[in-house]
């Protein structure tokens, strides 16, 4: 079957760093991205990563093991305007349609 | 300036009766996709078109439907709306199937719909 999972929610400091994790368990797998939602708004795209390593930008890392099915987005210098959902979504392997299998997302929560 | 916008933002339609929301796109994309997000849950694609070739997920209700009588614009009809169809409809575009780095998924700010 397939699976991706995420923390239901995480709770961090203003200027501190997060790591919000996704495991993923697909048929097959062509890439893997990070989307940004605040609350009532549309998703935005923030990173890709389709091979093995650190892809950064900015103040936000995304990170991926393909044998381990493992990913995890990496937030730094934290601010309050961060406090939003973090989806993982997965592109299948077995897709010739552009179709992402997405997590439940991560709820973060920037306190001061 | 917006890209995928969806209109309206909030619909309130009532038990049964049909609705249709709205898509459309300045970004001259061939693909554009409906998705249904309960609240707390991952968005769930219900089916997307390439050009005019329409591909429905398998586990779409029949109660869904979807029209694109042209490039920018696409439609979804629920044709007898019930309770459990509360949710956001996120409407999105990619260029092509080939989703990369530069070719993603660009997503519509979404209508919120409200079964009374």
């Amino acid at each position: 079957g397939q699976n991706i999972d995420q923390p239901t929610e995480m709770t961090a400091t203003e200027g501190a760093i997060v790591q919000i994790n996704c495991t993923y368990q697909t048929s097959g797998f062509n890439g893997l991205f990070w989307y940004q939602q605040h609350a009532g708004e549309a998703p935005t795209f923030l990173s890709y990563n389709v091979l093995d390593g650190l892809e950064e930008k900015g103040r936000f890392s995304s990170f991926l093991s393909r044998s381990k099915g493992y990913s995890y987005l990496l937030l730094k210098e934290l601010q309050m305007k961060d406090s939003a959902s973090y989806l993982c979504a997965v592109m299948e392997g077995s897709s010739n349609t552009g179709k992402l299998i997405f997590g439940q997302g991560t709820t973060l929560q920037v306190k001061p | 300036d917006a890209m995928v916008i969806q209109n309206p933002r909030y619909q309130v339609t009532q038990f049964g009766k049909p609705v249709t929301l709205s898509c459309s796109q300045t970004l001259n994309h061939n693909v554009m996709y409906w998705y249904q997000q309960k609240s707390s849950q991952a968005p769930k694609l219900l089916f997307h078109y390439y050009d005019k070739d329409f591909n429905n997920e398998a586990d779409t209700p029949d109660n869904f439907q979807s029209r694109r009588p042209n490039t920018s614009f696409c439609f979804l009809d629920i044709r007898s709306p019930g309770l459990g169809d509360a949710a956001m409809y996120l409407c999105a575009t990619s260029r092509s199937y080939r989703l990369a780095q530069q070719e993603t998924q660009y997503f519509g700010p979404g209508t919120r719909l409200l079964v009374l």
